[in-house]
């Protein structure tokens, strides 16, 4: 597709599922970018990858979370045992180059996380 | 750590309006400076950048100048339009893509 594709759009889960949510980058792009919105706030960094190499997940804010882009294209972003303060939207971005000085970032629209 | 303040909306005008949404940052370098915008319904969107003090960014009638003395990315449109309503977000990143973003300020444009 043209840009970065996210899926779902919105995701409803009790707590306590797991979930996980998609994302397609743009056709060739090397980096890929996680990031968590909570309403109200900024997107905050979770983790990135360089291919399929997963080169920070400083990010990560326990260990109940798990990214991974096994052929450097699609990436997932797994949530093992949801709770309610994981309820923001999760975007995807990814851009054509490793990380320099400044390099573009396209984002996908994001997937909508509700925690009832 | 870094950090970016930006102030706190809704903005509220009218068309055609002078705009300036104010950012100011922490950083432990010499950061690149980014207003992202996110229309509704849709992604962000890099609205404009500059990676050295001094510089300016411009894009669709926006600009902010990166002024080092000030830590300070400000956001600045001379005559808004309804089609300007959105969340625009100001961040930064030192050497490296992970971006730190502010907290966005919604503007809402009146006709």
């Amino acid at each position: 597709g043209a840009g970065v594709s996210q899926s779902p759009r919105y995701k409803v889960a009790k707590r306590g599922q797991d979930v996980a949510l998609r994302c397609d980058p743009i056709s060739g792009h090397v980096s890929l970018f996680w990031y968590q919105q909570a309403l109200g706030q900024g997107p905050e960094f979770l983790t990135y990858f360089q291919n399929e190499a997963q080169l920070d997940k400083s990010g990560l804010p326990s260990d109940r979370f798990f990214a991974e882009r096994p052929e450097g294209s699609v990436s997932t972003l797994k949530i093992q045992r949801t709770q309610q303060e994981d309820s923001a939207v999760y975007l995807c971005a990814s851009s054509a180059m490793p990380p320099g000085a400044g390099e573009k970032l396209f984002f996908g629209s994001g997937t909508q996380l509700s925690v009832l | 750590g870094d950090s970016v303040t930006q102030m706190e909306g809704p903005v509220t005008l009218s068309e055609e309006a002078f705009l300036t949404i104010n950012c100011t940052y922490t950083a432990t370098g010499y950061p690149s400076l980014f207003w992202y915008v996110q229309y509704p319904g849709e992604g962000l969107q890099l609205l404009l950048k500059a990676t050295k003090a001094d510089d300016k960014g411009s894009n669709k009638g926006f600009e902010a100048t990166y002024r080092k003395e000030t830590t300070s990315f400000h956001l600045e449109k001379g005559s808004v339009q309804v089609s300007d309503s959105a969340v625009y977000f100001c961040a930064l990143s030192e050497g490296f893509q992970k971006l730190v973003f502010g907290t966005g300020t919604r503007l809402l444009v009146s006709p």
